[in-house]
């Protein structure tokens, strides 16, 4: 069954405090991984999107990778606006659905 | 320019009733998708439109229902409203055939079903 699994579920920095989300994924094939940042009575907002093993993309502050099972998403040094909820989805190659892992929510203490 | 816009905002059905929500996308995307946002399942794919054509269709019941319009506005249906319907119903459009690749989402309309 294809699946997207998003951990933690939660997470309290402090501000400054580096550290990374993980996004991982069993699907019958991959057409793209994305990653989204989603505020509080809002819809997501695109970030990035990674097609292949090994690519990286850097936006500001964050960072995203990708493997051949899962994606992380490193955030340097966060400052209080990067709180917010980051949901992970894959498209599959077979049928081009759209899958979301259930995201993680951030939070950066000043 | 202006953003996915989605109308209306708010809405508070009863079982058994139908509802339809509108999405306008941004000017000059021919892409549009419905998702459902609930806490329990996280968002969800519904379907998508690409030139009036629904080219993508997520796991929903046939109550759920939609259409793109010449000028890329979409709508969608949901008949026969059940409680579990209750949900952010979020639009996004984009430029591109792909529509996952940079899709903007609209600000959703909250639907609440008694």
């Amino acid at each position: 069954e294809d699946q997207v699994t998003q951990s933690p579920e939660a997470l309290r920095l402090q501000e400054g405090e580096s550290s990374s989300l993980n996004c991982s994924y069993t699907v019958s094939g991959l057409r793209g991984l994305f990653w989204y940042r989603q505020d509080p009575g809002k819809g997501p907002e695109f970030l990035f999107t990674l097609y292949s093993a090994g690519e990286e993309k850097e936006k500001e502050r964050l960072k995203a990778t990708l493997t051949k099972k899962e994606s992380f998403l490193h955030i340097t040094a966060p400052k209080p606006e990067d709180s917010a909820t980051y949901l992970c989805a894959v498209q599959i190659a077979r049928d081009d659905k759209i899958i979301f892992g259930k995201g993680t929510r951030l939070h950066i203490l000043p | 320019k202006a953003g996915v816009t989605q109308t209306p905002r708010y809405l508070i059905k009863t079982r058994g009733q139908q509802v339809t929500l509108s999405c306008s996308p941004i000017s000059g995307h021919r892409s549009v998708s419905w998702y459902q946002q609930t806490p329990g399942q996280g968002l969800q794919f519904l379907f998508e439109y690409f030139s009036e054509t629904q080219r993508n269709k997520g796991n929903f019941p046939g109550r759920f229902s939609g259409r793109q319009f010449s000028n890329s506005r979409s709508e969608m249906n949901v008949s026969t409203l059940e409680l579990g319907d209750s949900a952010l119903y979020l639009c996004a459009s984009s430029p591109l055939a792909n529509p996952t690749d940079t899709q903007y989402f609209g600000p959703g309309t909250r639907l609440t079903v008694l």
